[in-house]
């Protein structure tokens, strides 16, 4: 069946770089995504590639895709204490793209 | 405001009893989701459409019910409560197959059964 497998725990000193990693498992996804969540709301898109795509950058965020792998990773630069949230990776799966499989999310703390 | 409403908010109920959560959009988005969260599980998928009159089960689908009359509505009805259902739920609306971008969340329904 389809996975999305990710750490749950990522500790990272502000000003340096977040690197949140996460494997799938349905070769056949159009569309992988990160998104975020903040204390007592819902999810934001923060991005989202292609699975046609190796790399998107919007500016301080990185996604890396190796699809040989099913590997996808999400660079953070610069970390900031706002950056402090979980993310969670997730495919799109299904003929239309029609189900969105999420992984269990990261939770992203920020050392001073 | 466009965007994902759900409601209410917040919601107390007894083993057994029955409810429906409300999920209304004005994007005119054709797909339509239901997920919970619970500590350590991240989102599970229950139930969605991809459009009027088309629902279809996801990972989670036991001990609730979906329909979809229109576009714009997805409620979510609870059968009879009970104590695993105590959850986070979130609705979600995407535009359709080939568009870019993926769901927008509403705020979430935060359940407790006692």
């Amino acid at each position: 069946g389809e996975d999305v497998e990710q750490s749950l725990f990522l500790s990272v000193r502000e000003g340096d770089s977040s690197v949140i990693n996460c494997t799938y498992t349905d070769s056949s996804s159009t569309y992988l995504y990160w998104y975020k969540q903040e204390p007592g709301a819902g999810l934001q898109l923060l991005t989202y590639i292609f699975s046609n795509m190796d790399m998107k950058q919007d500016q301080r965020l990185t996604v890396l895709l190796n699809k040989k792998d099913k590997h996808l990773s999400l660079r953070i630069a610069d970390t900031q204490t706002g950056d402090s949230a979980i993310y969670f990776c997730a495919e799109s799966i299904g003929n239309r793209d029609d189900k969105i499989i999420f992984g269990k999310g990261t939770r992203l703390h920020i050392l001073p | 405001n466009a965007g994902v409403t759900q409601t209410p908010k917040f919601q107390v109920l007894k083993t057994g009893q029955s409810m429906t959560l409300q999920c209304a959009q004005d994007m005119n988005h054709e797909y339509m989701s239901w997920y919970r969260q619970d500590p350590g599980m991240g989102l599970r998928l229950i139930h969605y459409s991809v459009g009027a009159g088309i629902t279809d089960q996801g990972e989670v689908p036991n001990g609730y019910n979906v329909s979809r009359s229109t576009t714009e509505d997805f409620p979510l009805r609870l059968l009879s409560a009970a104590p695993s259902q105590t959850s986070v739920y979130f609705c979600a609306s995407r535009a359709r197959q080939g568009a870019v971008g993926g769901y927008t969340f509403g705020s979430g329904t935060r359940l407790t059964v006692v």
